[in-house]
């Protein structure tokens, strides 16, 4: 069974750090690229970033550019997100999800549609 | 960056409706379109890729259509279950932006 399963959330005063691991299962994670999205509360779905499967190529939405640090470790099948210099609107359920296509190469740079999505981790930013 | 309006930002129509919901691109995007649906509580599920592709398991009573800046999905006969919010994403470049939603409801 494919699985995605976030962890890390919480809460956080502003200024403060977390970091969302996202633990997977079932398909061959080195293989996909993967993203993360949320959803803050009232509001509609935001993309935050995105990893190509190798990590050659990583990309944020400007809401969190230069404070969140994407990474992966293809090696023990895990997904993090490191949150720093955190605001209250950075409140919301971040959620860990992956790029639809199979890669068959080192490392494909290519953006897709999501087709798998974890079951999210509220990040709660409040003093 | 690309922007993504979506609309109406919500309906409400009866069972058995045809439903459609517009995306607009601010910028062409070819078909590098994808609609999910967010039931309340639960996990984004993707509907549509490559603007028109139902994916896997998706009920076929749900289409999509459209290139470059126009898309729209279609709920042929709208049922109880699809009480949701809808989505579209391009994803042709980064930033890969979400539309605003359109929540569906049941009159």
């Amino acid at each position: 069974e494919v699985q995605l399963v976030e962890s890390g959330g919480g809460l956080v005063q502003p200024g403060g750090s977390l970091r969302l691991s996202c633990a997977v299962s079932g398909f061959t994670f080195r293989s996909y690229s993967m993203n993360w999205v949320r959803l803050a509360p009232g509001k509609g779905l935001e993309w935050i970033s995105y990893i190509s499967s190798g990590s050659s190529n990583i990309f944020y939405a400007d809401s969190v550019k230069g404070r969140f640090t994407l990474s992966r470790d293809n090696a023990k099948n895990s997904l993090h997100l490191q949150m720093n210099s955190l605001r209250d609107e950075d409140t919301a359920v971040y959620y860990c999800a992956r790029g639809r296509r199979h890669c068959s190469a080192t490392d494909c740079y290519w953006f897709d549609a999501i087709d798998i999505w974890g079951q999210g981790t509220m990040v709660t930013v409040s003093s | 960056d690309i922007q993504m309006t979506q609309s109406p930002s919500s309906l409400s129509a009866s069972v058995g409706d045809r439903v459609t919901i517009t995306c607009r691109a601010s910028q062409g995007i070819s078909d590098y379109l994808a609609w999910y649906q967010q039931k309340p509580g639960k996990v984004p599920n993707l509907l549509i890729y490559a603007a028109s592709t139902l994916q896997s398991g998706v009920p076929s009573r749900f289409s999509g259509s459209g290139s470059g800046t126009d898309f729209t999905l279609t709920i042929s006969s709208l049922q109880p279950e699809d009480v949701a919010t809808y989505y579209c994403q391009r994803y042709n470049s980064a930033p890969l932006t979400f539309g605003g939603g359109t929540k569906v409801e049941i009159k």
